[in-house]
This record gives structure tokens, C-alpha cells and sequence, in this order.
């Protein structure tokens, strides 16, 4: 069974500092996708990036990117130029490329973000 | 943009009480997804409907039951409730085919049982 490990509960950054947050997997499969999804007090759950497996090109959204290790099974998050608004939880979530639609989260890091 | 729909934000009910919590998809999104977030745990996937036809099962109690309509909307239908069940119970949608671009999430039902 896949697994998603967050070690960090709990990251702290500067405001327009850069912050990495760490994320492990543990599969046998070959083909899969990752998420790092941003739950704010509003409790809603927001895609911020996603990468594909058999891409080795690390993804990109603005101020979000991502350092994808597959031999080491490893997806963290940096965030750059950190904003008063990033401060949320931050969950790590896998899915198989095969017939499933579950997404398998980590237990999340929260994120606090000082002035 | 239309965003995924659910209701009612907050449920409160008694131990052994039902309760039925709803989900609108995105417009042409025809595949639906439960999960369920306990109190300072991460999302459990329940149960996933793709044209109105059960396509995944987690880890749902046989208390609970869900079934997606014509209109692509879902419920989730939960039966003698217990005071673990309270939780945030998320929906999220993908159009078909879509699911590994990531789904779009609902803000939630936040279900408390007394």
C-alpha cells in the first residue's frame, strides 16, 4: 500500500523569506501523480501544484515550485517569497496512475508566516 | 468560476440520528468524490462516482451510503451516527478522465454529532 509521510508538523517563515516543506512516498508503482494541496482557516482545500511521475521536469506555479526525487521517493514544496496569505496547512497527497481515484494524503505541516 | 457546491456548512445532529449532506460538481464535471477529515487528521477518501455509477470505495462505514443523481450532484447519506463521525466531510470534483490534473474541492460540511 502507498504511503505519505509529512515529518514537519509544524514550519515557520519570514515574510518574503523562502520556506521548503518536505514530503516522502512510499511506492511500488511506477506511474503516479502528486499534489500539494493548501488548507487555509477557510477549511478549503486548494490545489497548488501537481507532478507527474515520468516527468522529470520539476513543476512550477509562480511563487510555488517543487524538488521531485523519484529514486528517493521525495516531493517537497518551496514556497518563495512567502506571503501572510500562504499561512495554512499544507498536505502532500499521492494517486496512482492505475484505476483508482483515491488521492492518499500526509498528515500535513502547518505553515505560519510572521511580518 | 462555478466552484463545487455542498451543503449544508454545518450540520449539527444527535447520536443515532441521520444525516444527508450534498454536492454540486462543477458544471461538466461528471466524476464526484467523498472524503473525510477528522479533527486535525488529513482527508480520508470514502467513495468516488463517475455517471452516477460507484467507480472507487474506501474506508466507508456501512453506515454511510452515497449515490450520484442525473444532474451529476451527490449525497452522502450517513445512519446512525456516532459521536466519531463528526468530522469535515469533503466533496471534489474532475471531469472525466481529469482526476490526475487534481480535483477540485467543495469547502466542506463541517457535521457535528452530540
Amino acid at each position: 500500500a502507498q504511503t505519505v509521510t509529512q515529518s514537519q508538523p509544524e514550519m515557520s517563515v519570514q515574510e518574503a523569506e523562502t520556506v521548503t516543506l518536505s514530503c516522502t512516498y512510499d511506492t511500488s508503482e511506477s506511474d503516479y501523480y502528486l499534489f500539494w494541496y493548501k488548507q487555509p482557516p477557510s477549511r478549503q482545500m486548494i490545489l497548488v501544484i501537481r507532478q507527474e511521475a515520468y516527468k522529470q521536469q520539476n513543476a512550477t506555479e509562480n511563487r510555488f515550485s517543487v524538488n521531485f526525487q523519484k529514486a528517493a521517493k521525495s516531493f517537497s514544496l518551496k514556497i518563495s517569497d512567502s506571503q501572510l496569505g500562504d499561512a495554512a496547512m499544507y498536505f502532500c497527497a499521492y494517486r496512482s496512475a492505475r484505476n483508482t481515484d483515491k488521492l492518499i494524503f500526509g498528515t500535513g505541516t502547518r505553515l505560519q508566516v510572521f511580518p | 468560476a462555478a466552484g463545487v457546491i455542498q451543503s449544508p456548512r454545518h450540520l449539527i445532529k444527535e447520536k443515532r440520528e441521520t444525516a444527508t449532506l450534498k454536492c454540486y460538481p462543477i458544471p461538466r464535471h461528471d466524476t464526484v468524490y467523498w472524503y473525510q477529515q477528522g479533527p486535525g487528521q488529513d482527508p480520508q477518501f470514502l467513495i468516488s462516482f463517475y455517471e452516477k455509477m460507484q467507480s472507487d470505495k474506501g474506508s466507508i462505514p456501512d453506515r454511510f451510503s452515497a449515490q450520484q443523481f442525473s444532474d451529476y450532484h451527490s449525497e452522502l447519506n450517513m445512519s446512525s451516527l456516532e459521536l466519531g463521525d463528526s468530522a469535515l466531510y469533503f466533496c471534489a470534483s474532475s471531469p472525466v478522465g481529469g482526476a490526475h490534473y487534481g480535483y477540485t474541492f467543495g469547502s466542506g460540511t463541517r457535521l457535528t454529532v452530540v
